[in-house]
């Protein structure tokens, strides 16, 4: 079965641009988190979805920060406008029927912001 | 605050040895407990998981949890190079999962 499925890969834009991040969680898993991971500040979790609907966004950054779930197999994170500091790892991840259950991570985006 | 605190290493063992690493919590309601493992650009790949005081192996890997004492920790047995990564404690409680910032282990041949 295919993992978490992560695109783009790595996205290198200028400051001020929209940035779209997107997700495609393992098929049947009802948790979806995505997490942002940079050397200051280690992993942290910025929002989680069950059954598509956000349950907590409190580790949303700021307003510039959005996230939605469309269907059970699409996620997407977006930033606008983008700012040098949002340069991080963001990494989607799901889990099957609970918040304390293992979670897979997909290879992440390495996002660079100039 | 809740904090997940580890040592940032680096931890360095020869091959074949146990490496111990630690991990410690301040929140005393955490309920469960996970062992990520990350190699160098990679993502986060789960190890171990712990929800009761005691210890809980599989295979080379032992994890320890005691709630009173409020730590979890991670024993690699016959540590091998590919052990060589970066360990994550993460630690759940009522919908809010933290991670602590990783102990890197090198494992020496």
């Amino acid at each position: 079965d295919a993992g978490v499925i992560q695109s783009p890969r790595h996205e290198v834009t200028e400051m001020g641009q929209e940035v779209t991040l997107r997700c495609k969680p393992i098929s049947g898993h009802d948790y979806l988190f995505w997490y942002r991971q940079t050397m200051m500040r280690g992993l942290e979790l910025l929002i989680y979805f069950n059954n598509n609907v956000p349950i907590d966004d409190s580790g949303m950054p700021e307003d510039r920060f959005s996230a939605k779930m469309p269907n059970a197999s699409f996620s997407t994170l977006k930033i606008q406008p983008s700012e040098p500091r949002d340069s991080a790892v963001y990494f989607c991840a799901s889990s099957l029927t609970a918040f304390d259950q293992p979670q897979h991570f997909g290879d992440g985006t390495r996002l660079s912001i100039l | 605050q809740k904090e997940v605190e580890q040592n940032s290493g680096p931890l360095s063992v020869p091959e074949g040895a146990i490496a111990s690493l630690n991990c410690t919590y301040s929140d005393r309601g955490s309920q469960s407990f996970f062992w990520y493992r990350q190699y160098s650009g990679k993502s986060p790949e789960l190890i171990m998981f712990i929800y009761s005081n005691g210890d809980k192996e599989d295979g080379r890997f032992t994890a320890q949890l005691n709630k009173a004492s409020q730590y979890v920790s991670l024993l690699i047995r016959d540590s091998q190079p590919s052990d060589s990564a970066t360990y994550l404690c993460a630690v759940y409680n009522n919908n809010d999962m933290r991670f602590g910032a990783g102990t890197r282990l090198t494992v020496k041949p």
